[in-house]
């Protein structure tokens, strides 16, 4: 069974600061995929990185940075200089296997607040 | 491009009444469909996947069916609905035979009254 964790439910910072938003997960697989969505308050889920069990090279998008060590079993998301527009639900996704199909099994969402 | 149309956005019903959310996706063939739920405050719940026309899985028994009638059209469907069917319902689309991201629609705000 494949689980993922995002322990922190809800975080809230002030505009500027950075923020990291934690991903555990649980898998038997050696091979599986990870991702991270935003989901804003239009509801609309956007995907912003997929990452296979492959590659553990970090990644940085912009103010966006990901963090993923097998040796923990983490996909950890941090925002540098966090503006009020990042203010959403953050989720973390795992599927495992090669098949088609496979279904994401996402996380519990973590909220993120930005205060101007 | 690929796009993903999902209606209405918003639906207000009584129980009892019946539902038909459609979702349907443009720009590709054959995609794998899936249907989610988000109840307020929560996390998502996968509902049902697709992988072809007329396959449908169910991943929790409920008051809710799906059919996928064209290759790129997805249908949630409840004869009649209950308060406890109120959410968020997200319809996505991923690529078959490759394990790429789902692409979600800008949902549906289901209030049963």
């Amino acid at each position: 069974a494949q689980k993922v964790t995002q322990a922190q439910t809800e975080i809230s910072v002030v505009e500027k600061e950075d923020v990291t938003l934690d991903c555990v997960y649980e898998t038997r697989d050696t091979t599986y995929y990870l991702f991270w969505y935003k989901q804003p308050p239009s509801g609309e889920l956007v995907f912003l990185i997929r990452r296979n069990s492959f590659d553990e090279q970090n990644e940085i998008s912009g103010r966006y940075s990901w963090n993923f060590q097998k040796s923990t079993s983490s996909f950890n998301f941090t925002i540098t200089a966090s503006q009020v527009v990042d203010s959403a639900v953050y989720f973390c996704a795992l599927r495992h296997g090669d098949n088609a199909g496979n279904m994401l099994t996402f996380g519990g969402g973590t909220r993120l607040m930005v205060k101007p | 491009s690929q796009t993903i149309h999902q209606w209405p956005a918003t639906l207000v019903q009584p129980v009892g009444s019946p539902l038909s959310l459609e979702c349907t996706v443009e720009g590709t063939s054959n995609p794998n469909l899936y249907w989610y739920r988000q109840a307020a405050g929560r996390g998502l719940q996968l509902l049902f996947y697709s992988v072809g026309i007329g396959q449908i899985s169910s991943e929790v028994p409920q008051n809710l069916s799906a059919s996928r009638p064209q290759d790129r059209q997805f249908i949630l469907s409840s004869k009649k609905l209950l308060l406890s069917d109120s959410g968020f319902y997200l319809c996505a689309w991923e690529r078959q035979s490759m394990n790429t991201e789902a692409f979600f629609g800008q949902g549906t705000r289901l209030t049963v009254v």
